[in-house]
C-alpha cells in the first residue's frame, strides 16, 4: 500500500496570507490527524477527523482549521498567516478510528514544511 | 492540562553502549506508543503499550509501561549507528482523545 502523502512538501508564504495543506491518508485508513512540529515546541495535536467529522481538537487559536472529505482526503487551513506558524505540518492516518487518534497506531505522511516570511 | 514529559533531550552514547529514554506522564493514560523519527523524516510507529507493567521486545529494544500506566521507558541495548534519531512516546488520557507527544529524545552514535 501507498504511504501517506502530503502536498505540497515545501511552501513560502507572507505573513497575512492563507495557506491549505492536503493529505491522503493510506487506503482504507479514515481518521487523519493533523500535528504541527517545531524545535520549540515538538509535536503538537492540531485535530483529528473521522468520517468527515473533527472528533479532537489541539489548543491552536481559529485560524486553524481543517476538513475531511468523503473518499478521506483532508486539508487543512491556516489563515493570516504569522511568523510562528512556520513549522513542519505532518498528517497521519490510523486504520482504526472508532477508539480515537489516541488509541491506536499513528503512520505519518512526509510533512509539508511551511516557512513564513 | 495533561503533559507527558520525557528525559534527556539529548543523550550522546558510543556505538555498543546501552541507551534509555524516560516517559513521565502529569495523568494516568490509557496506552503509550514510542515512535522514531530520523534526521530529516517523519515519526514512525514503533510499539503501542496498553497495559499496567506491560513489557515488550523488538530485538535490541525494550519498552516498559509502569504500573501505574503514568511512566514508560524505551531501552536499546549495544546501540548502533542505525539507532541514531529522536525517539518520541506519546499518550492519550483515554479513550477518544488526541495523542499527546513527548517533546522527544535525540539520540546520537559514534562508532
Amino acid at each position: 500500500k501507498a504511504g501517506v502523502t502530503q502536498t505540497p512538501r515545501y511552501l513560502i508564504k507572507t505573513r497575512g496570507q492563507q495557506v491549505t495543506l492536503s493529505c491522503s491518508p493510506i487506503s482504507g485508513h479514515r481518521s487523519v490527524s493533523w500535528y504541527q512540529q517545531t524545535p520549540g515546541q515538538g509535536l503538537q495535536f492540531l485535530f483529528e477527523y473521522f468520517s468527515e467529522t473533527q472528533r479532537n481538537k489541539g489548543n491552536f487559536p481559529g485560524r486553524f482549521s481543517g476538513r475531511q472529505f468523503s473518499n478521506s482526503r483532508s486539508e487543512m487551513n491556516v489563515s493570516t498567516l504569522e511568523l510562528g506558524d512556520s513549522a513542519l505540518y505532518l498528517c497521519a492516518s490510523s486504520p482504526w478510528g472508532s477508539g480515537g487518534a489516541g488509541a491506536y497506531e499513528q503512520y505519518f505522511g512526509p510533512g509539508t514544511r511551511l516557512t513564513v516570511t | 492540562g495533561q503533559q507527558v514529559m520525557q528525559i534527556p533531550q539529548y543523550q550522546h552514547v558510543q556505538e555498543g553502549e546501552d541507551f534509555t529514554t524516560y516517559c513521565n506522564s502529569s495523568t494516568t493514560l490509557s496506552n503509550i506508543q514510542w515512535y522514531k523519527q530520523r534526521p530529516g523524516g517523519h515519526p514512525v510507529f514503533l510499539i503501542q503499550l496498553v497495559k499496567s507493567g506491560e513489557v515488550k521486545k523488538q530485538k535490541r529494544l525494550t519498552f516498559q509501561f509502569g504500573e501505574a500506566k503514568k511512566n514508560s521507558s524505551l531501552h536499546i541495548t549495544a546501540t548502533q549507528t542505525t539507532d541514531v534519531g529522536t525517539y518520541f512516546c506519546a499518550g492519550a488520557r483515554q479513550a477518544g482523545t488526541a495523542l499527546i507527544f513527548g517533546k522527544g529524545t535525540t539520540l546520537s552514535v559514534s562508532s
